[in-house]
C-alpha cells in the first residue's frame, strides 16, 4: 500500500461549483497535513497547512483531516477559472521529509 | 519574499554526459531538497541537505549525487546522464522545524531535463 494516495483526475468543474479533493494516507505517524499548488510549469506553493484533526478555512479554501480514518480534503468553494492547477497533498512525520500525493488535475471552466 | 532559483528551466543532454543541476536560495534556509516530476508518479525526493556539507537520500537516490558546499546552493549531479533520467527536476527550501512550525517548503519552477 502506497503511504499517500491521491486520485489524479483530471477534474472539471464549471466556475463556481464546490471541489472536493481527497487523499488517504496509510501511516498512522504522519503529524503535518498539506496541500501545494502548482501552477502549470510552476513549482509548487503551499496553499494550506494544518497538523491537527479538524477543519481549517482560509477564504474559499478548507482544509479538513480525519485522523482516526487517515484522510483528508481540501475544498473550494466558489471556484474560480484562475484555481485551475495540479494540487498536491503532503504529508509529514517527525523529520524533514515530506510524501506527496501524486496530484490531482483541476480545471475549472468559465 | 523567498526566491528559490534554478540554473536552467530546460536542459539537453545527450546519454553519458555528466549533468550539474543548480539551485540557490535566498532566505538563509538550513533545509534544501531535489526532487523529480513524473506523469503518473508524482514528486519524488531524490536528496536532502538539511546543514552545509551533510545530505541524506530520499526515495530515489540511484544515479544522482549531490553537493552543499555552501548554505544557499545545493546542486544535483547526473554523473552519467540516462535516458530514464528524463524528468522535471525541482529543488525546494525550508527552514529548520523550530524555525517555522509550518516546515514550508518553497519550490523553484523546475528545471525540464530532456536526454537523449
Amino acid at each position: 500500500q502506497k503511504e499517500v494516495e491521491q486520485d489524479p483526475g483530471p477534474l472539471s468543474v464549471p466556475e463556481g461549483a464546490i471541489v472536493s479533493l481527497n487523499c488517504t494516507y496509510s501511516n498512522s505517524a504522519f503529524q503535518y497535513f498539506m496541500w501545494y499548488r502548482q501552477y502549470s510549469r510552476k513549482g509548487p506553493e503551499l496553499l494550506m497547512y494544518t497538523y491537527s484533526s479538524g477543519n481549517k478555512e482560509d477564504g474559499r479554501f478548507t482544509a479538513q483531516v480525519d485522523k482516526s480514518s487517515k484522510y483528508i480534503s481540501l475544498f473550494i468553494r466558489d471556484s474560480q477559472p484562475s484555481d485551475s492547477a495540479t494540487y498536491l497533498c503532503a504529508i509529514r512525520g517527525s523529520n524533514y521529509k515530506l510524501t506527496f500525493g501524486k496530484g490531482t488535475l483541476l480545471t475549472v471552466n468559465p | 519574499d523567498v526566491k528559490v532559483t534554478q540554473s536552467s528551466r530546460y536542459l539537453v543532454k545527450r546519454t553519458g554526459e555528466k549533468v550539474f543541476l543548480e539551485c540557490v536560495q535566498d532566505m538563509d534556509h538550513e533545509n534544501m531538497f531535489w526532487y523529480r516530476q513524473d506523469p503518473g508518479l508524482g514528486l519524488r525526493l531524490i536528496y536532502f541537505s538539511y546543514d552545509v556539507k551533510m545530505k541524506e537520500k530520499g526515495d530515489i537516490p540511484e544515479g544522482y549525487s549531490v553537493s552543499r558546499e555552501k548554505k544557499e546552493r545545493f546542486s544535483l549531479i547526473l554523473e552519467s546522464a540516462s535516458t530514464n533520467q528524463t524528468s522535471m527536476y525541482l529543488c525546494a527550501s525550508s527552514l529548520r522545524p523550530d524555525r517555522d512550525l509550518t516546515d514550508t517548503q518553497y519550490f523553484g519552477p523546475g528545471t525540464r531535463l530532456t536526454v537523449l
